[in-house]
């Protein structure tokens, strides 16, 4: 079975902090992608970043960074110098079956309150 | 360039009303998939299209629930009858053929059934 746990409900953080978000995932699949969207507090769904599960090199994007280790079956989000507009609820996604089809699984996601 | 269009934004009907839920898809995607966002469950697919054709409709909670896609350009969810279990938020999302296209979701239309 296919499962994506995000094990922190909410983090709250003063602006400036820097902050990881925690995903493990589950899956027996050998080729599979990783996702992580953000939901701001307008509701939509905001694309960051996939990751393929052959490439396990980190990603660095401004102030947002992403450590993917399989041996640990996590990808973890970082945001550095934390901004009030940061403030969303961030959610980490599994590609369902070995293609990226967008069957995403979602894990329960992770409120993040920026304080200025 | 425009992103993933719904309609409405919000939509409030009486318990047993039908709901229509619509939706645009990225000029060019050729995959399409409604999703459904609630506290209890969470985010959790419903059905997706590929080329307009349904292939994996096993998340639609019930045969109240139906899907169309008559066009590459317009898919339709429609409730009948509502409940009030069905308040949600439903998202719609598409799809490149790129292998590595990421999923870009609409801004969802939050449905409440009293």
């Amino acid at each position: 079975a296919q499962k994506v746990t995000q094990a922190q409900t909410e983090i709250s953080v003063v602006e400036k902090e820097d902050v990881t978000l925690d995903c493990v995932y589950e899956t027996r699949d050998t080729t599979y992608y990783l996702f992580w969207y953000k939901q701001p507090p307008s509701g939509e769904l905001v694309f960051l970043i996939r990751r393929n599960s052959f490439d396990e090199q980190n990603e660095i994007s401004g102030r947002y960074s992403w450590n993917f280790q399989k041996s640990t079956s996590s990808f973890n989000f970082t945001i550095t110098a934390s901004q009030v507009v940061d403030s969303a609820v961030y959610f980490c996604a599994l590609s369902k079956g070995s293609s990226n089809t967008g069957k995403l699984i979602f894990g329960q996601g992770t409120t993040l309150q920026v304080k200025p | 360039d425009a992103g993933v269009i719904q309609s409405p934004r919000h939509e409030v009907t009486e318990m047993g009303q039908e709901v229509t839920l619509r939706c645009k898809p990225i000029s060019g995607h050729n995959s399409l998939f409604w999703y459904r966002q609630t506290m209890m469950r969470g985010l959790e697919l419903l059905i997706y299209f590929n080329n307009n054709v349904p292939i994996d409709d096993s998340g639609m909670p019930e045969d109240r629930f139906s899907a169309k896609m008559p066009n590459a350009s317009f898919s339709t969810l429609k409730i009948q009858p509502s409940e009030p279990r069905d308040s949600a938020v439903y998202f719609c999302a598409s799809r490149g053929t790129g292998w590595n296209s990421p999923l870009h979701f609409g801004n969802g239309t939050r449905l409440t059934v009293t």
